[in-house]
């Protein structure tokens, strides 16, 4: 079935570090792939996402890449701060909306 | 704020109680979806509603029964609920039902006692 494998579970990493989290997915129909942040006591905001016509996409310090042939994306966040320190999804569609299982980003200063 | 709201935001209840949970988005979105989120699980799809009707049922037990009165509001009536049904439970909603954006609420941390 529909897959979306996401690592690491846990990232920790130093202020002004870079942090990257993969995932790979299982259905080659899934043509949108967006990342979520969700910080505690809340529900996951919408952070960034990518479309199968775009190889990549930035945003100020986040950026995504994808790569279809191989269907792994991933997340790179960089000069990371404190208040990245959340749990981070990724998806994919296809029937549905099919999450990762999340990765828990800790940046200490 | 992305424009859903959940209430409440935290709930205890026994295992006879009935209790519902509620969901409004504020964006004219079409589709609005429930979500289940256990502790090392990825986000459990329940169920999901377009235009007021359900489109798909994850094979979800029948203690929850969802109720879509318009497509602004959402509800997850819970009755005779066990301790593993304990969770985060996320609302979202989505232009349409094929989205693919979508936009969570903050959910509603219920605790099955």
């Amino acid at each position: 079935g529909e897959n979306v494998e996401q690592h690491p579970s846990t990232l920790s990493v130093q202020e002004g570090d870079s942090a990257v989290i993969k995932c790979t997915y299982s259905d080659s129909a899934s043509n949108y792939f967006p990342w979520y942040k969700q910080e505690l006591g809340k529900g996951p905001q919408l952070i960034i996402d990518i479309r199968s016509n775009v190889g990549e996409k930035k945003d100020q310090r986040i950026a995504v890449t994808l790569n279809k042939t191989a269907k792994h994306f991933s997340l790179h966040i960089t000069e990371t701060q404190p208040e990245d320190s959340a749990v981070y999804f990724c998806a994919a569609n296809g029937t549905a909306l099919i999450f990762g299982k999340g990765t828990t980003l800790s940046v200490s200063s | 704020e992305t424009g859903v709201t959940q209430t409440p935001r935290h709930l205890v209840m026994g295992m006879t109680n009935k209790k519902s949970l509620k969901c409004e988005q504020h964006l004219g979105h079409n589709a609005m979806y429930w979500y289940k989120q256990s502790a090392k699980k990825p986000l459990e799809l329940m169920f999901v509603y377009s235009l007021e009707e359900r489109v798909e049922n994850n094979s979800v037990p029948s203690r929850f029964s969802p109720e879509c009165p318009n497509s602004s509001h959402l509800f997850l009536h819970l009755h005779t609920l066990q301790p593993e049904d304990s969770a985060l439970y996320l609302c979202a909603s989505s232009q349409d039902s094929g989205g693919p954006t979508q936009y969570f609420g903050p959910g509603t941390r219920l605790l099955v006692l």
